[in-house]
């Protein structure tokens, strides 16, 4: 069975201080690994799709990474906006659906 | 303006009244599908489709039923809703056939009493 595991559950920062948001999964076959941002009373926002090890990309101050086991979502020089809950989901091959994490619930303390 | 909506947006019902959720989409998208999301388990899809007339169980399809009968709407039904439906539901679309990226609606809020 496909897994999804994200940590830490919630996190805490100083605006300006950076870290970094982790997302491993277990599955057979990685498709792709997707983040998205969620905001509280709204839909998930799509951010990044990661296809294979190795692989990055950047939006702002966020960059995703992606291994054979995990991603991490780094966050570099916070700001308040940047608060809200990330979720990373994967889909394998040979099937459409997507498995999401419980996601991580970031607050940027002014 | 692009977007996913659905209607209603905050729902209260009964044990087994049916009701439907109803999800429309502007984009053209092929793909479409529904999610519910809980406390301490995340996002679980429900249905999805990849076309018109071509709709297939996610994790948790039991008790729900939807159609596709256009590209644009994908509405999800509830039979005979019970408590443990209650839940916040999301409906997506993304363009092709896979989950690349999905765009979520505002999000349905139900609570069968």
């Amino acid at each position: 069975e496909d897994q999804v595991t994200q940590s830490p559950e919630a996190l805490r920062l100083q605006e300006g201080e950076s870290s970094s948001l982790n997302c491993s999964y277990t599955v057979s076959g990685l498709r792709g690994l997707f983040w998205y941002r969620q905001d509280p009373g709204k839909g998930p926002e799509f951010l990044f799709t990661l296809y294979s090890a190795g692989e990055e990309k950047e939006k702002e101050r966020l960059k995703a990474t992606l291994t054979k086991k995990e991603s991490f979502l780094h966050i570099t020089a916070p700001k308040p906006e940047d608060s809200a809950t990330y979720l990373c989901a994967v889909q394998v091959f040979g099937n459409e659906k997507l498995t999401f994490g419980t996601g991580t619930r970031l607050t940027i303390i002014p | 303006e692009a977007q996913v909506t659905q209607n209603p947006r905050y729902l209260i019902t009964v044990t087994g009244k049916k009701l439907t959720v109803t999800c429309s989409q502007n984009m053209n998208h092929e793909y479409m599908s529904w999610y519910r999301q809980d406390p301490g388990l995340g996002l679980r899809q429900i249905y999805y489709s990849m076309n018109v007339e071509v709709t297939d169980k996610g994790d948790v399809p039991e008790g729900y039923k939807v159609s596709r009968k256009e590209k644009r709407n994908f509405p999800l039904i509830l039979e005979s809703p019970s408590p443990n439906q209650t839940s916040l539901y999301f409906c997506a679309s993304s363009s092709g056939t896979t989950n690349n990226e999905q765009f979520f609606g505002p999000g349905t809020r139900l609570t069968v009493l």
